[in-house]
């Protein structure tokens, strides 16, 4: 079974700062996809990144990157200038299947920004 | 509507009672999920829907749970018989399932369910 850790219960960053959320994965399959998701206190999650395993470009969108390591089964989410509104949980997800499928995800790191 | 809702917000019930919960998703969208997120954890795989196949059932974690979708939109899980260890909340997401990459799944705001 896959199974998604993510070993940072809580983080804290000062605004416009840098911050790296960690997440390993455990897997036998050779295809599959990560995403990292953005919950906020109105509980709905929100798709911040997705990675595609066969890519070995890390993924980017604006202030988010990943460093994806496929052998050492590592996905995590780097934040550069951090801002205030980016204070939520973020999870880890995984999916092995293209044609839509459950996503697993991690316990979720509790991310605070300071100003 | 612009995105998946759900109903209702925040429910309370006691014990022994039965739930219903709804979810609409997005229009056109043919899969639709149901996790399940307790305090302070991640989020629970309990039913995904796909067309007209068979649900997959699999996270399911009782017979008192089950679900239906209705003509490919709306969705309803029911809890029967509720007990304490089912307060959580209860998220919903959608996607359009199509090509070779999984589509982005839409959640949601989730239903809070509290029993007393």
């Amino acid at each position: 079974a896959q199974t998604v850790t993510q070993s940072q219960p809580e983080m804290s960053v000062q605004e416009a700062e840098t911050v790296t959320l960690s997440c390993t994965y455990d897997t036998s399959e050779s295809d599959y996809y990560l995403f990292w998701y953005k919950q906020p206190p109105s509980r709905q999650m929100i798709l911040v990144i997705r990675q595609e395993a066969y890519k070995q470009q890390n993924a980017t969108e604006n202030r988010f990157s990943v460093n994806f390591q496929k052998a050492a089964k590592s996905f995590s989410l780097k934040i550069s200038d951090s801002q205030l509104g980016d204070a939520a949980m973020y999870f880890c997800a995984y999916t092995k299947e293209t044609s839509g499928s459950r996503l697993t995800f991690g316990e979720g790191t509790q991310l605070t920004v300071n100003p | 509507g612009a995105g998946v809702s759900q109903s209702p917000s925040n429910k309370v019930t006691e014990k022994g009672k039965d739930v219903e919960l709804r979810c609409d998703p997005i229009s056109g969208h043919t899969a639709l999920y149901w996790y399940r997120q307790s305090l302070g954890q991640g989020l629970e795989f309990l039913i995904y829907f796909q067309g007209n196949s068979a649900p997959d059932k699999s996270g399911l974690p009782s017979d008192r749970f089950s679900a239906e979708r209705t003509g490919g939109s709306v969705s309803t899980l029911t809890i029967q018989r509720t007990q304490q260890e089912d307060s959580a909340v209860y998220l919903c997401a959608s996607s359009l399932v199509q090509g070779a990459f999984p589509a982005e799944a839409f959640f949601g705001q989730g239903t809070r369910l509290t029993v007393v």
